[in-house]
């Protein structure tokens, strides 16, 4: 057990469909990360919260809407995906600032767009 | 540019045997260094954080080593055991641009019996 929680683990989803995926961290941390693992890549950071309150946003596409309702739960809302975003999302928190602190990952949601 | 390459990029080990991963960075300025271990299926589980200050860290069966002057890392693994097999990613953190953090490719290790 991670201490970071994601569900699904397993998505599979049409370019027209709407879903989310859910993040819960048990470790009190206040910051909270999306990542996309995609193969031959380095992850990717796609959104930052601390304290609820998103910080960074790294030039994502609007078809991904994430969302904080506080500092134990984070959500990615999916829309009109392309075949191309089908990828490794990874969770994660940490207890400060993530250039000190060490991340916690999820075991994230393998996400496949058809 | 700032830039984290890793070799090899995988390597097969007979289970018992030790290893070690390499990392050069280019990031500057910089603030610490970090190596994760990813098994299959799972998110990434931090191993060990050196500063600049910091020569070497161990934790368990895991060494690793910075060179800050020579901007490279070393992960060494002792005593291989099966479950050391998966990818071994280095993570340099930038001291200033919002402190972002730069990921390798990771070394894809496979410890056979």
């Amino acid at each position: 057990e991670t201490g970071v929680t994601q569900t699904p683990r397993h998505l599979v989803m049409g370019m027209t469909n709407k879903k989310s995926l859910k993040c819960e961290q048990h470790l009190g941390h206040n910051a909270m990360y999306w990542y996309k693992q995609s193969a031959k890549k380095p992850l990717e950071l796609m959104f930052v919260y601390n304290f609820k309150e998103q910080t960074e946003n790294n030039s994502v596409p609007s078809r991904f809407s994430p969302e904080c309702p506080n500092s134990s739960h984070l959500f990615l809302h999916l829309h009109t995906l392309q075949p191309e975003d089908s990828a490794l999302y990874l969770c994660a928190s940490s207890e400060g600032d993530r250039a000190n602190s060490p991340l916690h990952f999820g075991n994230g949601t393998r996400l496949t767009v058809t | 540019k700032n830039q984290v390459e890793q070799s090899p990029q995988s390597l097969i080990i007979l289970e018992g045997k030790n290893c070690t991963l390499q990392c050069n960075y280019t990031v500057s300025p910089f603030s610490n260094l970090r190596w994760y271990k990813q098994d299959t299926g799972r998110g990434p589980v931090s191993l060990t954080i050196m500063t600049f200050s910091e020569n070497t860290k161990s934790n368990g069966r895991y060494t690793a080593t910075l060179d800050a002057d020579t901007k490279q890392s070393s992960l060494h693994i002792t005593a291989s055991q099966l479950s050391d097999s998966a990818s071994y990613i280095c993570v340099v953190s930038h001291a200033g641009n919002n402190r972002k953090l730069i990921w390798g490719l990771g070394t894809s290790l496979g410890v056979n019996p």
